[in-house]
């Protein structure tokens, strides 16, 4: 089992920023990549993008470009999800999860992100 | 409106076999492989089939995966009270610089 740990809730205003926080185990962590997850209460799940802890590549999805910035730091083996003015729709459960062969294969516990006036 | 269309419902009684399916198009599920997650009631989601039809360690062979063309199922046979949760299908779109879609998950109830 590879167990990821998140950040804990977070209440922000609009206009606001977030940055979440995904910590890996190290020994497998430069090796794979970490995606992020969200949902919405009551709704599905909407992929938010990714990044290779490898060497930073990211991909996010185009609903999200120019808000929302995907980071790691190989020496805590930890990822980053940060995401820029905050609107009332972006709150959600956030979850990490490393990417390996082509899946979602293990997810962090959610971090929920409560933004409102 | 997701990208993947899954009923928003299904059920069945103990003992049965249920599928869900999950339609696609073929820059997804027509050009990749297709993954299924299990959301249990207030936890994180769970890997339950990937790569189409492949199960991680762990998970029951009362879970199977299928693909063809640009449609996916998940069958669940010999069904149990604690398989009651959402099921969620997913795979890699080709277009707009490739990027991951989900379908919009389908509510298992054992009744």
């Amino acid at each position: 089992q590879v167990r990821l740990v998140q950040s804990g809730a977070e209440v922000k205003k609009p206009g606001a920023s977030v940055k979440v926080a995904c910590k890996a185990p190290s020994h497998t962590f430069s090796s794979y990549g970490i995606t992020w997850v969200r949902q919405a209460p009551g709704q599905g799940l909407e992929w938010m993008g990714w990044i290779s802890a490898n060497n930073a590549n990211t991909n996010y999805a185009q609903n999200l470009r120019g808000r929302v910035t995907m980071t790691t730091d190989t020496s805590t083996t930890t990822a980053y999800m940060e995401l820029r003015s905050l609107r009332s729709d972006d709150t959600a459960v956030y979850y990490c999860a490393r990417v390996a062969s082509d899946a979602f294969d293990f997810w962090g516990q959610g971090t929920l992100v409560t933004v409102s006036a | 409106q997701s990208v993947l269309t899954q009923p928003p419902s299904a059920s069945g009684t103990p003992g049965q076999r249920v599928t869900i399916s999950c339609s696609g198009s073929y820059s997804n599920i027509g050009s990749n492989s297709v993954n299924w997650y299990q959301q249990l009631p207030g936890t994180a989601p769970k890997l339950l089939i990937y790569s189409d039809n492949q199960r991680p360690s762990g998970v029951p062979d009362r879970f199977s995966g299928s693909k063809s063309g640009t449609s996916a199922s998940l069958a669940i046979s010999g069904l149990q009270s604690e398989d009651e949760a959402d099921f969620y299908c997913a795979s890699w779109d080709d277009s707009l610089n490739g990027h991951w879609v989900f379908g919009g998950g389908t509510k298992l109830t054992v009744l």
